[in-house]
């Protein structure tokens, strides 16, 4: 059965520290890659997508992701966060084709200090 | 667009009681999901229509749910009886085929049952 772990639960940093969230999938097909965001207070909201092409994609808000397909691996980065990217961040995975069913990780949350 | 929209924001209700959760989904949006969020399983997916028909409804956990979608604007998740173990935030999204798989989520139904 697919699955999607993410590593952190909880991390926290200080205003213009790098951030990498890493993200990993068990599923040997093609896959479709997501990460959500959940600011505090507001509902879930697309950050950026890899379905296919270059294995480096960029999101909004200066995020970006790498899908490492040997690794398994689709880790979000930011070069330097800011106290506004504190929430909770949700990596999510799904079959390619006509399946529209995402599987999940548990998310990571995240609190920068200014 | 007024987006994804859930009601109640909050509900509160007795073990045994029934509980009716409401979405209307982005006009235009042919895919409709509801998910249940919590803090030990994270994003779960209970079950996801296209064009009114329910797809997929593995995820819902027993026979006390029940989910409806008598047209394109509206969704119902139904909970008879309710649990404590029911409590848990309850989202719904939307998507449009061919939109890219970009999910767009109300605001959830906080859900607590004692």
């Amino acid at each position: 059965a697919q699955s999607v772990s993410q590593h952190n639960h909880h991390v926290i940093l200080s205003e213009a520290a790098s951030l990498e969230l890493g993200c990993n999938y068990s599923y040997g097909g093609t896959v479709n890659l997501f990460w959500y965001v959940q600011y505090p207070g507001q509902h879930l909201q697309l950050l950026l997508k890899y379905f296919s092409g270059d294995p480096l994609v960029k999101g909004i808000k200066g995020f970006e992701a790498e899908f490492i397909k040997s690794k398994f691996s689709f880790n979000l980065r930011k070069p330097s966060v800011q106290w506004s990217d504190t929430a909770e961040y949700f990596c999510a995975v799904k079959s390619a084709g006509n399946n529209r069913k995402l599987i999940w990780g548990l998310g990571t949350s995240l609190a920068v200090n200014p | 667009d007024a987006g994804v929209i859930q009601s109640p924001r909050h509900e509160v209700t007795e073990m045994g009681q029934e509980v009716t959760l409401r979405c209307k989904p982005i006009s235009g949006h042919n895919s409709l999901f509801w998910y249940r969020q919590t803090m030990m399983r994270g994003l779960e997916l209970l079950i996801y229509f296209n064009n009114n028909v329910p797809i997929d409804d593995s995820g819902m956990p027993e026979d006390r749910f029940s989910a409806k979608m008598p047209n394109a604007s509206f969704s119902t998740l139904k909970i008879q009886p309710s649990e404590p173990r029911d409590s848990a935030v309850y989202f719904c999204a939307s998507s449009r085929q061919g939109g890219g798989e970009k999910l767009f989520f109300g605001s959830g139904t906080q859900l607590s049952v004692l």
